[in-house]
């Protein structure tokens, strides 16, 4: 069965300065989907990035990029320029698209603080 | 606007009370699935569907039931509410193998429903 593991519960930086959350996981597939998802504290779920595990690039979106390693299982997020609306919960999710079991697996998430 | 709706957003429920909280996508996803946020605890699946006439269990199905008659509706029941049910849920829906677009799939959430057991 795919787990998800966030090691950082909490995390705190200075704004403006960048900050790396971990992300591991652990499946047999070879073709998936990896995410990251911002919840400010209205909770709504945003998609922050999307890495599809048969591209070797790493996925860029503005201020946001992830390092994903694929041997390695790992898919850290780095936030460069931290901002103070960065301040949240950030998810990483695992999903496999093909067929048998589709469930969506979710780390328990870390919690980062922008600090003024 | 398309996306994910959830009703309620807020329930208080008394101990042994039923409910049915509501989830609805215009998306035409096949894959549906409801999770309950708790402190520390992430986001856990409750129970999935890959598609109309389909559900299954998640990590956490006790106390809970899900059906899903059409691909568009997918309802959470609590059959008797217990204050260890209190908690955010969220439906959420993405297409399923072979549907959507190629480049990458997307997981819609809704915006949560607030519920209270007393």
């Amino acid at each position: 069965a795919q787990t998800v593991t966030q090691s950082q519960p909490e995390m705190s930086v200075q704004e403006a300065e960048t900050v790396t959350l971990s992300c591991t996981y652990d499946t047999s597939e070879s073709n998936y989907y990896l995410f990251w998802y911002k919840q400010p504290p209205s909770r709504q779920m945003i998609l922050v990035i999307r890495q599809e595990a048969y591209k070797q690039q790493n996925a860029t979106e503005n201020r946001f990029s992830v390092n994903f390693q694929k041997a390695a299982k790992s898919f850290s997020l780095k936030i460069s320029d931290s901002q103070l609306g960065d301040t949240a919960m950030y998810f990483c999710a695992f999903m496999k698209p093909l067929g048998g079991d589709d469930k969506i697996i979710f780390g328990k998430g870390t919690r980062l603080h922008i600090l003024p | 606007n398309a996306g994910v709706t959830q009703t309620p957003k807020f329930q208080v429920l008394k101990t042994g009370q039923s409910m049915t909280l509501q989830c609805a996508q215009d998306m035409n996803h096949e894959y549906m699935s409801w999770y309950r946020q708790d402190p520390g605890m992430g986001l856990r699946l409750i129970h999935y569907s890959v598609g109309a006439g389909i559900t299954d269990q998640g990590e956490v199905p006790n106390g809970y039931n899900v059906s899903r008659s059409t691909t568009e509706d997918f309802p959470l029941r609590l059959l008797s509410a217990a204050p260890s049910q209190t908690s955010v849920y969220f439906c959420a829906s993405s297409y399923g193998p072979g549907q959507g677009p190629r480049s990458g799939n997307t997981i819609y959430f809704g915006e949560g429903s607030w519920l209270t057991v007393v």
